[in-house]
């Protein structure tokens, strides 16, 4: 199956820094979304980005498909953004079984 | 505003008591999952469903049940709860059906068997 690499594993951060997470993947994939998973657990909708780029705010993200590799950028770090990022992607099979990413664990300290 | 809401949040509960987990989305989407998240694992799909009446298994369906009875529920069973069932659930839905969909994730249920 596809397998989904992350990097960093962990990233420690001091408010106002900005960061670049990493995805890459080893196929071609349908889907490609980035989600953010705070202290209480909850997966919060990022991006939906399974080619090219978008941003929202400090975070912005680019998949390269052909390159298979997507990256997460966030400026201007906040402690609100602690927590762990997935980047998760669905293959050309019918339905949706997101394959999830290990996670970069970021800490943004004041 | 568009959601996928799961109740409960939270569930403590103890082994053989049957237990479901509900999920009720609001998008009209056809495909609805379940997926579980545990450490050093990662979040593996248990259940999916393409349409009403139409389920499938996932990566790891064993222990549980779902039913598909209109299309924005999609609740989660599990009949006799063991600790290994431990862990945080989520459920999702897309409009499935077809590639490059985006898919919503509900709160999560944290669910602890003893």
């Amino acid at each position: 199956g596809i397998q989904v690499e992350q990097s960093p594993p962990d990233l420690i951060l001091q408010e106002g820094a900005n960061s670049t997470l990493r995805c890459n993947f080893s196929d071609s994939v349908n889907n490609l979304q980035w989600f953010h998973q705070n202290p209480w657990g909850q997966l919060i909708n990022l991006f939906y980005i399974p080619s090219g780029t978008k941003q929202n705010g400090r975070l912005s993200a680019t998949t390269v498909a052909t390159e298979r590799y997507s990256l997460l950028y966030i400026s201007s770090s906040q402690t609100t953004d602690s927590g762990v990022y997935f980047c998760a992607v669905e293959t050309h099979n019918y339905g949706q079984n997101f394959v999830f990413g290990p996670g970069t664990r970021l800490s943004v300290l004041p | 505003e568009a959601q996928v809401t799961q109740n409960p949040r939270y569930l403590i509960t103890v082994t053989g008591k049957k237990l479901t987990v509900t999920c009720s989305q609001n998008m009209n989407h056809e495909y609805m999952s379940w997926y579980r998240q545990d450490p050093g694992l990662g979040l593996r799909q248990i259940y999916y469903s393409m349409n009403v009446e139409v389920t499938d298994k996932g990566d790891v369906p064993e222990g549980y049940k779902v039913s598909r009875k209109e299309k924005r529920n999609f609740p989660l069973i599990l009949e006799s709860p063991s600790p290994n069932q431990t862990s945080l659930y989520f459920c999702a839905s897309s409009l499935g059906g077809k590639p490059n969909t985006e898919a919503f994730f509900g709160q999560g249920t944290r669910l602890t068997v003893v």
